[in-house]
């Protein structure tokens, strides 16, 4: 079956513009989570959905933000982009938050902020 | 929130077995053990997870101590490919995955 899949791959915008990054989730997936990914902070966690809910939320400022459909597809918008913002935004997909679950990562969406 | 130390590097020869450590001292006692990998250029893994008993899939094995203050995920033979940053995680109630620095592991052919 399809594996996580996120557009765009890659994504060049400038300071102060917004971005929107889309994330399909596999098949029969209902919770989404997001992770930024930057060589001197690491994976961070950013936010996680579960039926269309945010169930838990990293620490990042407002300007971050997410939602999730009722197809189980997410995206998540970064508004005032800064140049800190550029990074490898990666989404999991997992059936459910059961603790026992293993999570499944897309191949995650490059943004640079120039 | 519980935390693990991993070793920032690690370095085996190809074909051999290798143990890479994880020290989770303050787990309790509904806390899983999750190992997820990244290759370069690609999105995290899952490598294989436990609770309590030595785990076993076609990827690796996971060997958790009594106590449960340690495990060690082990790659019986070791290729090229397997050349990656291993995350040790411990998944906690109602809280997402929170990757660490993990241990950087390079294979020498």
């Amino acid at each position: 079956k399809a594996g996580v899949t996120q557009t765009p791959r890659y994504l060049i915008k400038t300071r102060g513009q917004q971005v929107t990054l889309s994330c399909s989730p596999i098949s029969g997936h209902r919770s989404v989570s997001w992770y930024q990914q930057t060589p001197g902070q690491g994976l961070q966690f950013l936010f996680e959905y579960f039926s269309e809910t945010q169930r838990n939320k990293g620490n990042f400022p407002g300007r971050f933000s997410g939602r999730q459909f009722s197809n189980s597809r997410s995206e998540m918008n970064v508004s005032t982009l800064e140049l800190g913002d550029s990074a490898l935004y990666l989404c999991a997909s997992s059936p459910n938050r059961i603790l026992n679950t293993e999570a499944f990562f897309g191949q995650g969406t490059r943004l640079t902020v120039v | 929130d519980a935390k693990t130390t991993q070793p920032n590097s690690m370095e085996s020869n190809e074909e051999e077995p290798v143990h890479l450590p994880c020290n989770h001292s303050t787990i309790s006692g509904t806390d899983y053990i999750h190992w997820y990998r990244q290759l370069p250029s690609q999105g995290p893994e899952y490598v294989i997870h436990g609770l309590t008993s030595n785990v076993n899939n076609r990827m690796a094995s996971l060997a958790i101590a009594e106590d449960r203050k340690s495990s060690t995920l082990i790659l019986h033979r070791a290729t090229l490919r397997d050349a990656a940053v291993y995350y040790c995680i411990l998944r906690l109630v109602d809280t997402p995955l929170v990757f660490g620095k993990g241990t950087r592991l390079s294979v020498i052919a």
